[in-house]
């Protein structure tokens, strides 16, 4: 069982529509990460979101937590073709080991 | 940012022999450093924590005598693909913790043949 159960897993959009992906746990976390990778490459960080209700923005990305910190969304706006990725939630519930969401593949045609 | 460099990037190896896995912190020190396995269009998988100066920490479901952790130095961990077999490849990633973020090597592709 995941701790962070993260959806859809696979997204296909046209360039120009907007998407959410969706990470959400049972338990409480003091934060949530968002990481996209790219094919043979490793995450890199978009977003660590801290505070219950809190809403971050990256350019066309928006980030939000929930209020009792154990869900989080990430929302992009009229996509591009270079939002194309895995994109991974993760959180560190015990032991500064981070847990990640099973990963939503991106796909933005255009 | 923090920086972690993860070499080789890609590596083809025959069955039954061994490849070393090196990620580095090249510009602050980890005691701690995590090794993952991901397989294509997957999560990342947490194999272990390396430790510097003591023992690895694996979880559960790893052989730890099969994928070997020597985190000899605060800079260093290798990871150690032992008796290699074409079911060991995968994608393999390092990362280490700075300023409560954690950053990732580039990933090393295992093929074995």
């Amino acid at each position: 069982t995941q701790l962070l159960e993260q959806s859809p897993q696979f997204l296909s959009i046209q360039e120009g529509e907007n998407l959410t992906v969706y990470c959400n746990s049972s338990s409480v976390f003091s934060s949530l990460q968002w990481y996209r990778q790219e094919p043979g490459e490793g995450p890199v960080l978009l977003v660590t979101v801290v505070t219950g209700g809190e809403v971050k923005k990256l350019k066309r990305l928006t980030f939000q937590f929930g209020d009792a910190r154990k869900d989080s969304s990430l929302h992009i706006t009229a996509a591009q073709p270079g939002d194309t990725g895995l994109y991974l939630c993760a959180g560190e519930p015990y032991d500064y080991k981070l847990s990640f969401g099973a990963g939503t593949t991106v796909t933005v045609r255009a | 940012g923090a920086v972690v460099s993860q070499h080789p990037s890609r590596v083809i190896c025959k069955s039954g022999t061994s490849v070393k896995i090196e990620c580095r912190s090249l510009d602050f020190q980890a005691t701690t450093m995590f090794w993952y396995r991901q397989f294509p269009k997957q999560s990342l998988m947490l194999m272990a924590t390396s430790n510097e100066g003591s023992k690895a920490t694996y979880e559960q479901g790893v052989e730890k005598d099969k994928f070997l952790i020597n985190h000899a130095s605060l800079t260093l961990s290798t990871l150690t693909v032992t008796s290699a077999h074409p079911e060991d490849s995968s994608f393999y990633i390092c990362s280490a913790h700075f300023g409560g973020e954690a950053f990732f090597g580039q990933g090393t592709r295992l093929t074995v043949v």
